[in-house]
């Protein structure tokens, strides 16, 4: 049981915009710790989108995008493709535990 | 071009020592702000953060398993080493490296840009 909170699965039509959320607490997200973001297709390691809340690496599509306010941080994504089905994981700093990732959030493109 | 491997046993037993290398290239931890993290996944679950290492040779470990935990940088410049003691069957994942610019960050806080493949260990007697 992480300490960020993500939905189990999220899904969307082709050409939709869906939004993750990864819900924290006053001793990390709250506590104003960034907020980064990793998607990972099955048997591959994670790949980076956002980092430090909303800033995209490069060759990651504009399409993907970061926010954050108060305890919880979204990761949107408009335009679904098919491509982007994988895995989501938020990653934050937890003033108990130390670096925290999220349970993570399947995103199916129907 | 910035590449990260993982290297070690594929099998260890109960209350056996770990030991990982993750050998990397295109980048220095020599370098100001510049790190290499470590963090594993269990079959079918959920990344978990354990270890980080920065260019002043500070050292950054999971709360839960600090006592368990070592990273350290080898003195060939271009591999980090993660020992986890007492293994135990719980302990079985895929095991990944990864750098983490660390300009404005440190230890957990840090994002990871780069990843190597993983290496899959597992805990069995």
């Amino acid at each position: 049981q992480s300490v960020l909170t993500q939905p189990p699965s999220v899904s969307g039509a082709p050409g939709q915009n869906i939004t993750i959320t990864c819900t924290g607490s006053s001793f990390n997200i709250g506590a104003g710790y960034d907020v980064h973001w990793y998607r990972q297709l099955p048997g591959t390691a994670p790949q980076l989108v956002i980092f430090d809340n909303n800033k995209r690496p490069s060759g990651v599509p504009d399409r993907f995008s970061g926010s954050k306010s108060g305890t919880s941080a979204s990761l949107a994504i408009t335009g679904l493709q098919a491509e982007d089905e994988s895995d989501f994981y938020c990653q934050s700093y937890d003033t108990r535990l130390s670096g925290v990732f999220g349970g993570g959030t399947k995103l199916t493109v129907l | 071009q910035v590449t990260l491997r993982e290297s070690g046993p594929a099998l260890v037993k109960p209350t056996q020592t770990l030991t990982l290398t993750c050998t990397f290239s295109g980048f220095s931890l020599s370098t100001n702000a510049m790190c290499v993290s470590w963090i594993r996944q269990p079959p079918g679950k959920a990344l978990e953060w354990l270890a980080l290492i920065d260019w002043v040779d500070d050292k950054y470990y999971s709360k839960s398993l600090k006592t368990r935990l070592t990273i350290s940088k080898d003195t060939s410049g271009n591999q980090v080493v993660l020992t986890l003691t007492n293994m135990d069957p719980v302990d079985t994942a895929t095991y990944f490296c990864a750098r983490s610019p660390c300009g404005s960050c440190s230890g957990g806080t840090c994002s990871s840009d780069y990843w190597g493949p993983g290496t899959l260990v597992t805990v069995s007697s």
